[in-house]
């Protein structure tokens, strides 16, 4: 069993739906859990990032960790063509050198 | 703030030659940098670890001799991969942590290098 499981998709919706994008995950150390956007062709960029258990906001993207469940979601409210990219989930644990553990990556498709 | 280049964007070559990439972090000092490879619809695989001025430090796996990491100054990384094989084709992607940069120690990810050896 990996570390961290993310379907790949693809997932495919129509403008303005909400998207869900979820990673589970083996290990109870991982304190830390962040979420990449990666366009094709480019590197990650840092869409946000959680410590530990609860929500987090940021305009149209929540992130919600349930550490108790080992999984982490997050939420794309009013989809735009444009958040059309590969979603990966990360996460570190609380110590040592926070070299993340990625998932696989879930590809978005937001068609208008 | 917190930009990270990477040059090639895209390289071809023939199989049996070296291929070098330069990592580079433009507005900070990267104490730390990662090398990462990605394949098409997998997730991003930790090569290396480098701390400027020491030697890499490699995962599992990795050759060090022919995946060479030298990370001379806070602000670039090179990795050279030697002797290039089609099986070496990938994205090839940096990412750089400066102290006090980010939160958490944030990685900051490079636009990544295309490989490709014919």
């Amino acid at each position: 069993q990996k570390e961290v499981e993310q379907d790949p998709g693809p997932l495919s919706v129509p403008e303005g739906a909400i998207v869900s994008l979820n990673c589970t995950y083996s290990n109870s150390a991982f304190q830390y859990f962040m979420w990449y956007r990666q366009y094709s062709r480019k590197g990650p960029e840092l869409l946000m990032y959680t410590y530990s258990s609860g929500n987090k906001e940021d305009g149209r993207f929540t992130a919600q960790v349930d550490k108790s469940s080992k999984y982490i979601s997050l939420f794309i409210r009013d989809s735009q063509p444009s958040d059309s990219a590969t979603y990966l989930c990360a996460m570190t644990g609380a110590g040592g050198s926070y070299i993340p553990t990625f998932g696989r990556g879930t590809s978005l498709i937001v068609h208008p | 703030g917190a930009v990270v280049s990477q040059h090639p964007s895209w390289v071809i070559c023939k199989s049996g030659t070296s291929v070098k990439i330069e990592c580079r972090s433009l507005d900070f000092q990267a104490t730390t940098m990662f090398w990462y490879r990605q394949f098409p619809k997998q997730s991003l695989m930790l090569m290396a670890t480098s701390n400027e001025g020491s030697k890499a430090t490699y995962e599992q796996g990795v050759e060090k001799d022919k995946f060479l990491i030298n990370h001379a100054s806070l602000t670039l990384s090179t990795l050279t991969v030697t002797s290039a094989h089609p099986e070496d084709s990938s994205f090839y992607i940096c990412s750089a942590r400066g102290f006090g940069q980010g939160s958490y120690n944030e990685q900051f990810f490079g636009p990544g290098t295309r490989l490709t050896v014919l």
